[in-house]
């Protein structure tokens, strides 16, 4: 299957300092990224989906202030997280979808741990 | 959200097939049923997707009944390493096309 790559796997942060985590499609070009949080022993939740030339949506209840998200282009994906609290440790996980309506890849997921 | 419901918790003795269901009774026709797993602190691996007929591939088989309302996922012959949490998600543009992620389903794979 295609590749999805996230970066970096995992990093440790001070509270109130930026956090930007990259996703890449490493074979194929996605017009459309997904961003996903995950929480000890919960499932996934969708934050946001990245656009690639256009704005982010947002799911009801993120932030988009804090969660900023750009898709530069067909290959990227960056989420940054403004303002670091330790409530914002998670795991973060992006996918990408080589067409809309086929299979999405995810990448490895990365671990943000803010102290 | 797209509403499927799938148990907490399954256990398989190793070699066996594991047979993991799910109810999507909410599912439109044009909606596809797609299934991932995740190992601990990984990200999701996508299994296998399917609209209204059997599907098979080198991982598993999808079985959806003649009305669409569920589905079952047959791992043939289940492994140790196929101990995960199993997501069964109903796709389609009614919901952006995005995969919405439910409480999924604990497979433990025993020896």
């Amino acid at each position: 299957g295609a590749v999805v790559s996230q970066h970096p796997s995992w990093v440790i942060c001070k509270s109130g300092t930026s956090v930007k985590i990259e996703c890449r499609s490493l074979d194929f070009q996605a017009t459309t990224m997904f961003w996903y949080r995950q929480f000890p022993k919960q499932s996934l939740m969708l934050m946001a989906t990245s656009n690639e030339g256009s704005k982010a949506t947002y799911e009801q209840g993120v932030e988009k202030d804090k969660f900023l998200i750009n898709h530069a282009s067909l290959t990227l994906s960056t989420l940054t997280v403004t303002s670091a609290h330790p409530e914002d440790s998670s795991f973060y996980i992006c996918s990408a979808s080589p067409r809309g309506d086929t299979e999405a890849f995810f990448g490895q997921g990365t671990r943000l741990t803010v102290v | 959200d797209a509403k499927t419901t799938q148990p907490t918790s399954m256990d398989c003795a190793e070699g066996r097939a594991a047979n993991l269901p799910c109810n999507h009774s909410t599912i439109s026709g044009n909606e596809y049923v797609y299934w991932y797993r995740q190992i601990h602190s990984q990200g999701p691996q996508y299994i296998i997707h399917g609209l209204k007929n059997n599907e098979t591939n080198e991982m598993a088989s999808l079985i959806i009944t003649e009305d669409r309302k569920s589905s079952t996922l047959i791992l043939p012959h289940a492994t140790l390493r196929d101990t995960a949490v199993y997501y069964c998600i109903v796709r389609g543009r009614r919901y952006g096309n995005k995969l919405v992620f439910g409480a999924g389903t604990i497979l433990r794979v025993k020896s």
